[in-house]
């Protein structure tokens, strides 16, 4: 069954400090991965997409990691900051047909005080 | 920001009641997608569309109905209002298809209560 895990669930960290958030999928055959950030009352908004051929994508203090292998990813935040605070979403694509679909993650709560 | 725009935001409407979720997109993507989202758990694809006229139903079974008569517009109907459909609605949209690494596009969602 193709599946997407993430955890921690939540996680609070204070501002300044770093974190790194953790997907594991069963998806297959793989297309890619994306990482979303969902502020609070508002629709996801992309981080980063990688191919099966990508190990690392960086997009400002955000940080992503694939390892293909092993079917796991890792969302680093760098220097976190109040406006961090917000849900991340793991998602994975597959190529089992011409039309890709979709696999959500129920994402990683991350809260940052100040 | 979002070029995807949903309105209304926020809806609060009784049982039985026929309503329409209205989406619109400035980009021009042929790709546009209904997704459900409860908190704490994954989206879920209702309704997805590949161009004008064309509209698919998703994975989640769902007694919404959608139509796709201009590219830049996908509203979502529900003919007769349930608490179960009591949810956040989002709408995306799409460049190419997603296995070709396009990114989506979120709107801000519809929060839809009914009771």
């Amino acid at each position: 069954k193709n599946q997407v895990e993430q955890s921690p669930q939540s996680l609070i960290i204070l501002e300044g400090k770093n974190c790194t958030l953790q997907c594991n999928y069963t998806v297959s055959p793989f297309s890619n991965l994306r990482w979303y950030k969902q502020d609070t009352g508002r629709g996801p908004v992309s981080l980063t997409i990688m191919t099966f051929s990508e190990n690392t994508k960086s997009n400002g203090r955000y940080t992503a990691t694939l390892d293909a292998d092993t079917k796991q990813s890792s969302l680093h935040i760098t220097a976190s900051q109040l406006s961090d605070s917000a849900s991340y979403i793991c998602v994975v694509s597959d190529r089992g047909s011409t039309l890709g679909r979709l696999y959500f993650g129920r994402g990683t709560q991350l809260t940052v005080w100040p | 920001e979002a070029d995807i725009y949903q309105t209304p935001r926020y809806l609060v409407i009784g049982t039985g009641k026929k309503i329409t979720l209205e989406c619109s997109q400035t980009m021009g993507h042929d790709k546009m997608y209904w997704y459900q989202q409860d908190p704490g758990m994954e989206l879920h694809l209702i309704h997805y569309s590949y161009g004008v006229n064309s509209t698919e139903k998703g994975d989640l079974s769902s007694e919404s109905t959608v139509s796709r008569i201009r590219t830049e517009h996908f509203p979502l109907t529900l003919e007769s209002a349930r608490p179960s459909h009591t949810s956040q609605y989002l709408c995306a949209s799409s460049k190419r298809d997603i296995s070709y690494n396009s990114p989506l596009h979120f709107g801000n969602g519809t929060r839809l209560t009914v009771t």
